[in-house]
């Protein structure tokens, strides 16, 4: 079990349906991530929020909506995802991500495994 | 040249041997270096960050840094057969906006029993 908690675990929607991806730390961090992960690759950055502001969004395309209502939440929310977009989804942590605390590790939640039909 | 670059195995060792995996990185600006371990079909786990030039132990695992070389690596004393996963090297790359973690593709270890 890991102190990143993402809810839910499996995700199958069709390309029509909206749907979000839910996380949750309680570690006090101030930097909260969304990373994509295909079978085989690295996880691949999506989105960064410091201080429960977007401060990175890596291009990712707008059917992907980010929201961080407070310090210890964050969202992902999904719109009209293609085939491609299925992959594991991971959420992580840091205590910051600017200066001596951005250079603190972060702390990934089990995921979610999202298919899409 | 790939900003984090992995040999990606696989690396077979037998039980109780050392397992080394190396990780080279261009970015002379990163200051931070870390080793994921991932489980087929789980998320990644820190088993280990360093940050300044040497070694670091923790248990079986020991990280070594060599900044002027570019050069990050693990070593697993007595390797066990639980050991075996995909383990990944992590880099921060400094940015206007804040530091970025970039990840090597990994490098797959299977330990042998």
């Amino acid at each position: 079990d890991t102190e990143v908690t993402q809810t839910p675990k499996h995700l199958v929607m069709g390309m029509t349906n909206k749907k979000s991806l839910k996380c949750e730390q309680h570690m006090g961090h101030r930097a909260m991530y969304w990373y994509k992960q295909k079978a085989k690759k690295p996880p691949e950055l999506m989105f960064v929020y410091s201080y429960e502001k977007l401060s990175i969004n890596e291009s990712v395309p707008s059917r992907f909506s980010p929201e961080c209502p407070n310090s210890s939440l964050l969202n992902l929310h999904l719109h009209a995802l293609q085939p491609e977009d299925s992959a594991l989804y991971l959420c992580a942590s840091s205590q910051g991500m600017i200066g001596i605390r951005g250079n603190q590790p972060q702390h990934f939640g089990d995921g979610t495994r999202l298919s899409i039909l | 040249q790939k900003e984090v670059e992995q040999n990606s195995g696989p690396l077979s060792v037998p039980e109780g041997a050392i397992a080394s995996l190396n990780c080279t990185y261009s970015d002379r600006g990163s200051q931070s270096f870390f080793w994921y371990r991932q489980y087929s079909g789980k998320s990644p786990e820190l088993i280990m960050s360093i940050y300044s030039n040497g070694d670091k132990e923790d248990g079986r695992f020991t990280a070594q840094l060599n900044k002027a070389s570019q050069y990050v690596s693990l070593l697993i004393r007595d390797s066990q057969p639980s050991d075996s996963a995909t383990y990944l090297c992590a880099v921060n790359r400094l940015q206007e906006y804040g530091n970025k973690l970039v990840f090597g593709a990994g490098t797959i270890l299977r330990v042998k029993s």
